[in-house]
């Protein structure tokens, strides 16, 4: 079983579209962070959250941490076809050393 | 992602055969992370290391998977005997130091090396 479960698992969608991902999981997290990652690339970090109820916006992407730090979303405002990627979502628990990913949810902007 | 290196980028290896994959982190980091990633799929923690030690190989599979993190030198992912279950993309990362408690320090992810088992 996923510690960390994402949804939806495949979006497409038209560019200028508005979308929201989710991440969820029964487990408290001490902090979470969102990755991108395009084909034949590593990860790369987006955001870390680390506060329940915190927003943070990256130019058209707004990230929001659940108040009780089990459950995260990504908006994307106004998508691009830039914006394609897999979107994962980590998490580290209060006694772990380790971020643990979620399975990823793979967007497609249309042009 | 240009800090963390890895190679070779691509390595084909017959079953039977050994594997062994590089990791050099960015400059400043100590702590190094391995992550195997199957097609269509996210990460999969694998193991933890500090220099000369493992912090956690929880992931790793028993037999066949070792890893290292010497003083000098970068990290090495060793699998032995590999069978074709063993293709996939394998990233290392790394952070300046434990980011279980460290929140601040993100991992920053290499470009992987693609393991193809024939």
């Amino acid at each position: 079983t996923q510690l960390l479960e994402q949804s939806p698992q495949f979006l497409s969608i038209q560019e200028g579209e508005n979308l929201t991902v989710y991440c969820n999981s029964s487990s408290v997290f001490s902090s979470l962070q969102w990755y991108r990652q395009e084909p034949g690339e590593g990860p790369v970090l987006l955001v870390t959250v680390v506060t329940g109820g915190e927003v943070k916006k990256l130019k058209r992407l707004t990230f929001q941490f659940g108040d009780a730090r089990k459950d995260s979303s990504l908006h994307i405002t106004a998508a691009q076809p830039g914006d394609t990627g897999l979107y994962l979502c980590a998490g580290a628990r209060n006694y772990g050393q380790n971020f643990v990913f979620g399975p990823g949810t793979r967007l497609s902007v249309l042009p | 992602n240009a800090g963390v290196m890895q190679n070779p980028r691509h390595l084909v290896r017959r079953r039977g055969q050994e594997a062994r994959l590089r990791c050099s982190p960015m400059k400043g980091h100590s702590h190094v992370y391995w992550y195997r990633q199957l097609p269509e799929e996210g990460l999969k923690f694998m193991v933890y290391l500090q220099k000369e030690n493992i912090i956690d190989e929880s992931g790793m599979p028993k037999e066949r998977f070792s890893a290292e993190f010497p003083k000098e030198g970068p990290s090495i992912l060793r699998i032995q005997q590999v069978v074709r279950g063993d293709s996939a993309a394998y990233f290392c990362a790394s952070s300046s130091k434990n980011v279980g408690q460290g929140i601040s320090s993100p991992l920053h992810f290499g470009n992987g090396t693609r393991l193809t088992v024939t």
